[in-house]
C-alpha cells in the first residue's frame, strides 16, 4: 500500500521568512495530494490541493509542487505570519477505487514574530 | 457550510469499558471516515463507509468497530477499551468518492485509564 513520508517533523522560522515542508510517496498510482492544516486545538482543513497533472499550484502565499518522476511533493510558504503557525499534513491517494488519503505525519511550523 | 459534530470533545473511560464516538454530519455526504491521531504517526485510518450500511477497514482497525445505520450518523465503537487506545479521534466526511476535500469534526480526546 501506499506510504508518505514528511520532512521535517518541526520547522521554525522567522516572521517574513519562507518555510518549505517536503513529502515523498510510494505508490506511483497516487495521483492526488492534499495539504491539511490543523490550527492547535483545531481540527485539519485542506489548504491546497494538487493533481498528478499539475506540476505546481499557488494560492496567494502557499504553493504546491509535484515532481511525479521522483515520486515527491512540497509545500512553500512565503513570507510566513505567526498565524501560520500550526501543523501541517501532507496526504495522497489513487484516483481509483475509494480514494483512501494516506497521510504523513505531520509538520510543526513555528513563525516567530 | 459543511458542518461535521462529534459527541464529545473530551472523554475518560476505564480498561475494559464499551465507548462509543459518535459523529454527524449535516452536508448528505456519502463518505465518512474515522481517523487517530498521535504524535509523530500523523492521521491513521481506523474505518471508513462510503454509504449507508457500507462500512470498510482502514489502516489499524484492530480494536475498534463502526456502525452508520443513517447517512448522516458514523459511529467508532471501541468493544474494550484498552490504554493504547488512548488518543484523538477525528471524524471526517466527503461528498462522494469522487470529490476531494474531506472535512474534519473537532476531535475527541479519549483518554483510557
Amino acid at each position: 500500500g501506499e506510504n508518505v513520508e514528511q520532512h521535517p517533523s518541526t520547522l521554525s522560522v522567522q516572521e517574513g521568512d519562507s518555510a518549505v515542508i517536503k513529502c515523498t510517496y510510494s505508490d506511483s498510482a497516487s495521483n492526488y495530494f492534499p495539504w491539511y492544516k490543523q490550527e492547535l486545538g483545531k481540527r485539519p482543513q485542506l489548504i491546497i490541493d494538487i493533481r498528478s497533472n499539475v506540476g505546481e499550484k499557488k494560492d496567494q502565499r502557499i504553493a504546491v509542487t509535484l515532481n511525479k518522476t521522483a515520486k515527491h511533493f512540497s509545500l512553500h510558504i512565503t513570507e510566513t505570519q505567526p498565524e501560520d503557525s500550526a501543523v501541517y499534513f501532507c496526504a495522497a491517494s489513487r484516483n481509483t477505487g475509494f480514494q483512501k488519503l494516506v497521510f504523513g505525519t505531520g509538520t510543526r511550523l513555528l513563525v516567530s514574530p | 457550510d459543511v458542518k461535521v459534530t462529534q459527541s464529545s470533545r473530551y472523554l475518560v473511560k476505564r480498561t475494559g469499558e464499551k465507548v462509543f464516538l459518535e459523529c454527524v454530519q449535516d452536508m448528505d455526504h456519502e463518505n465518512m471516515f474515522w481517523y487517530r491521531q498521535d504524535p509523530g504517526l500523523g492521521l491513521r485510518l481506523i474505518y471508513f463507509s462510503y454509504d449507508v450500511k457500507m462500512k470498510e477497514k482502514g489502516d489499524i482497525p484492530e480494536g475498534y468497530s463502526v456502525s452508520r445505520e443513517k447517512k448522516e450518523r458514523f459511529s467508532l465503537i471501541l468493544e474494550s477499551a484498552s490504554t493504547n487506545q488512548t488518543s484523538m479521534y477525528l471524524c471526517a466526511s466527503r461528498e462522494s468518492a469522487g470529490t476531494d476535500t474531506q472535512y474534519f469534526g473537532p476531535g475527541t480526546r479519549l483518554t483510557v485509564l
